[in-house]
């Protein structure tokens, strides 16, 4: 059974700073990895998908990384601001068929002003 | 281009009472999923949709039941609820299976 563990639970840190969130899974057998944000009481929105064949993706100021092999995935915020608060998950397909995600718990983070 | 859309946003229902959410997909999706997601946690597939048949089914009981719609469309059923089914429930949606998935606002359920 896949499980997906997240760490920190919740990071607060000033602006501007740099940081690194971490996932971990127990399946390295997996089709991809996708993170999201999730602002308080809304739903999900996609921040980066990582197909199992790939390292890495980036989108302007987030850096997803993928080691498969080992399980892990981390998600690079560079200069954070206050708009970044949010939850962040991450989520991962297995490679048999179908799409059902399994997440892990998410990392709550708070960017002070 | 609409993205994923569910109703109601808000629900408030008595215990034993049976309730219905809806989604309607992203603009070209045939695959919809269900999750459940309690506070503080993340979210627990319930059941996924695709040509109208569940394909895969999360640890659920049988009260927790769906239908999908040949617009692709879905409707997620829940019978006799009991105070823990209280939760934000979510639909995804996305094309074919094994690619990325895109979720909707949600539907705050809360069972008294």
């Amino acid at each position: 059974k896949q499980e997906v563990t997240q760490i920190p639970a919740a990071l607060s840190v000033p602006e501007g700073e740099n940081l690194v969130l971490n996932c971990s899974f127990t399946d390295s057998a997996i089709y991809n990895l996708q993170w999201f944000r999730q602002d308080p009481g809304k739903g999900l929105t996609s921040l980066l998908l990582i197909q199992s064949s790939q390292r890495e993706q980036t989108s302007g100021r987030l850096n997803a990384s993928l080691d498969k092999s080992s399980g892990r995935s981390t998600l690079y915020i560079a200069a954070s601001q206050p708009g970044d608060s949010a939850t962040y998950l991450c989520a991962v397909r297995p490679e048999t068929s179908g799409s059902r995600l399994t997440f892990g718990e998410g990392t709550q983070l708070t960017v002070n002003p | 281009d609409a993205g994923v859309t569910q109703s109601p946003t808000h629900l408030i229902k008595t215990r034993g009472q049976q309730v219905t959410l809806r989604c309607s997909p992203k603009s070209g999706h045939d695959t919809v999923s269900w999750y459940q997601q309690a506070l503080g946690q993340g979210p627990q597939f319930i059941f996924q949709y695709y040509e109208e048949e569940e394909r895969q089914r999360g640890n659920f009981p049988d009260r927790f039941s769906g239908h999908q719609f040949p617009n692709y469309s879905s409707e997620l059923n829940v019978n006799a609820l009991l105070l823990g089914d209280s939760a934000l429930y979510l639909c995804a949606s996305s094309l074919v299976s094994n690619t990325e998935a895109f979720f909707g606002q949600g539907t705050r359920l809360t069972v008294v």
